[in-house]
This record gives C-alpha cells, sequence and structure tokens, in this order.
C-alpha cells in the first residue's frame, strides 16, 4: 500500500456541480496536510491547509478524518478554472526527519 | 517579487553528462527542497535544506547532490546523467518544515 493514496481519476464533472475526493495516508504519526492544485505543465500551487476542525475557503472545504486516516476536499458550485489536478501532501515526524510524502494527484475536468 | 526562480526550464543531457540546476527565492525562507515529479506518482523529495549551509537527504538522493552556500540559493547538481533521471524537477521553499510550500516553475530535464 502506497504511504499517500489518491484516486487519479479524471472526474468529469458539469460545470456548477460540487466534487469532492479523498487523499488517505499510512502513517498514523502523520501531523500535518495540505492540499495543492498543479494546472498542466505547470508547478504545484497551494491551495488550503487541513486542519482538525475542519476548514473553508471560499467554494473549497477541507477536513480531516485521523480515525480512517484520510483528508478530503471538497468544492462546491464548480468553474471551468477549477480544472486541474489537485496534489494532497503529508507531512509526518521520523526519528530523526520529517517525512513530506506526497499523493500522485486527482485529476479534475470540469465541462460546461 | 519573483519567489522562486529556476533555471534552465528546459534542457537535454546525454547520458554520463553533468549539469546544476539553480534555484533562487527571494522570500527569505530558510528550508528549500528539490522534488522530483514523474507520471502517476506524487513529488518525490530529492534534498532538503533547514538553513544555509545545511542540506539534508530525501526520498531518492541517489545521483544527485546539493549545495546551500547562501540562502537564497539552494542548486541540485548531476553528476553523471541517467535516463532514469528523466523528469521534471521542482525546487520550492518555505518558511517552516510544516508550512505551506512555494514553487518554481519546473525544470524539463531529458537525458538520452
Amino acid at each position: 500500500r502506497k504511504e499517500v493514496e489518491q484516486d487519479p481519476g479524471p472526474f468529469n464533472v458539469p460545470e456548477g456541480a460540487t466534487v469532492a475526493f479523498n487523499c488517505t495516508y499510512s502513517n498514523s504519526a502523520s501531523q500535518s496536510f495540505f492540499w495543492y492544485r498543479q494546472d498542466c505543465r505547470k508547478e504545484p500551487k497551494l491551495l488550503m491547509s487541513v486542519y482538525s476542525s475542519g476548514n473553508e475557503d471560499g467554494r473549497f472545504t477541507a477536513q480531516l478524518n485521523r480515525a480512517s486516516q484520510y483528508i478530503s476536499l471538497l468544492i462546491r458550485d464548480s468553474k471551468l478554472s477549477d480544472s486541474a489536478t489537485y496534489l494532497c501532501v503529508v507531512i509526518a515526524r521520523g526519528d530523526s526527519n520529517y517525512q513530506l510524502i506526497w499523493g500522485a494527484g486527482t485529476k479534475l475536468i470540469i465541462k460546461p | 517579487n519573483a519567489g522562486v526562480t529556476q533555471t534552465p526550464k528546459f534542457r537535454v543531457l546525454k547520458t554520463g553528462q553533468s549539469m546544476t540546476l539553480l534555484c533562487a527565492q527571494d522570500m527569505n525562507h530558510e528550508y528549500m527542497y528539490w522534488y522530483r515529479q514523474d507520471p502517476g506518482m506524487g513529488l518525490r523529495l530529492i534534498h532538503y535544506s533547514v538553513g544555509e549551509g545545511t542540506t539534508a537527504k530525501g526520498e531518492v538522493p541517489d545521483g544527485y547532490n546539493v549545495s546551500r552556500l547562501k540562502k537564497q540559493n539552494f542548486l541540485l547538481g548531476l553528476e553523471s546523467a541517467a535516463p532514469s533521471q528523466t523528469s521534471v524537477y521542482f525546487c520550492a521553499s518555505s518558511y517552516g518544515l510544516t508550512g505551506g510550500y512555494t514553487f518554481g516553475s519546473g525544470t524539463r530535464l531529458t537525458v538520452v
């Protein structure tokens, strides 16, 4: 099992719909979680951090489920510009350093 | 404010050649990272630095060396390029080790 797993998609979603996808992680000692978006042939850009209590930023909601070891990203009222690949990154404290493990990403395509 | 700047953007190397990828950030970040991204895989950490004069190995350090002689610069070296090093390389920086990352625009390297 990969340390961080994401459904690669693509998720084909009509404009205006709500879409959600998850990122599961295997290390129960994971401490910090983030969602990034990456447009085709571009660099990843920070979308939002994921807090234990869940957090919202406009149309985007991120949640953490420690018991089941996954984080989620929900996008409401999806726009064409939301089409991108969404990456999660999980950070855990190791014996002598930190582990930063990235998911391979979920591709989202918003259709008119 | 340029953020993180990587050079070059594209490069083709022959097997056995060497090269250095340059990364510069103007955000006064302590932490800098070199990642590689391959199709279907998450970003994989090659090396990172927690401050000027320090470097540490990441997940896939073999075949690469790094130097952080100045706080704003992080160099990635390939001493003897191999086709397995064909990838997109991203440099990133952050204020803290568990903070959000700012990425450069990437270097597309092909080793033939």
